[in-house]
């Protein structure tokens, strides 16, 4: 059983640039959640998607925007990236979005100079 | 808006002894809380739950207290080991709505277990 991978684990990029993350969620879990976690906070809810729906929503702008595919592995784009958004970004699976089954991914790290 | 709530940075425990790690929360409508370990460069692990209509659940060296007239949960550790020391995260979700499986962080403890 293989868990949640993500990828790239470490990007650097440039303000007003646009960044694809990538995650491939847990064998059997249809449902996939970000979170991007500043330096010093706690992981912030992005969105949820459920079967390729997007099914909740953090307080993240419009340009915060996400896909989830038939294989339920999911991407998250960031569009006018600012320097606001350098923070690691999580990626959880989970089975049909109950909280206590999340399997959490490593993380890709976006810096944004 | 912080609806989950740890106040304590930081947490330094000799080897052996009880680690004991709080967390507040807000909003009374939650139906679970969770405690997650993360080490550095890995994601967040879950550790331990407790459905809001408990006051405790063991697993093993953790155990985890609820109470809700205090919006108030506390993750026991006994006895602490070296391997214990990690990030530990505060969640919290509801069990239904629009919001299922949405997860409520605070900002985490760090804990240290010295030999």
């Amino acid at each position: 059983e293989t868990g949640v991978t993500q990828s790239p684990t470490h990007l650097i990029k440039t303000r007003g640039q646009q960044v694809t993350l990538r995650c491939s969620s847990q064998s059997g879990h249809n449902t996939v959640s970000w979170y991007q976690q500043a330096l010093g906070q706690g992981p912030q809810f992005i969105f949820q998607y459920y079967r390729e729906e997007e099914n909740g929503r953090g307080n993240f702008p419009p340009r915060f925007s996400g896909l989830q595919f038939p294989n339920y592995s999911s991407e998250l784009n960031v569009n006018a990236l600012e320097l606001d958004d350098s923070a690691l970004y999580l990626c959880a699976s989970s089975l049909d979005g109950q909280g206590y089954g999340y399997t959490f991914g490593s993380g890709t790290r976006l810096t944004v100079v | 808006d912080q609806q989950v709530k740890q106040n304590s940075p930081s947490l330094s425990v000799q080897e052996g002894r009880i680690s004991i790690l709080n967390c507040d929360y807000t909003n009374s409508m939650f139906d679970y809380f969770l405690w997650y370990k993360k080490y550095p460069a890995e994601g967040p692990t879950f550790l331990i739950s407790i459905s809001s209509i408990k006051d405790k659940n063991e697993d093993g060296r953790f155990t985890v207290f609820l109470n809700k007239s205090a919006k108030h949960l506390s993750l026991h550790i006994v006895p602490s080991q070296p391997g214990d020391s990690a990030v530990y995260f505060c969640a919290a979700n509801f069990a239904r709505g629009s919001t299922l499986g949405r997860l409520y962080f605070g900002r985490g403890t760090q804990l240290t277990v010295w030999p």
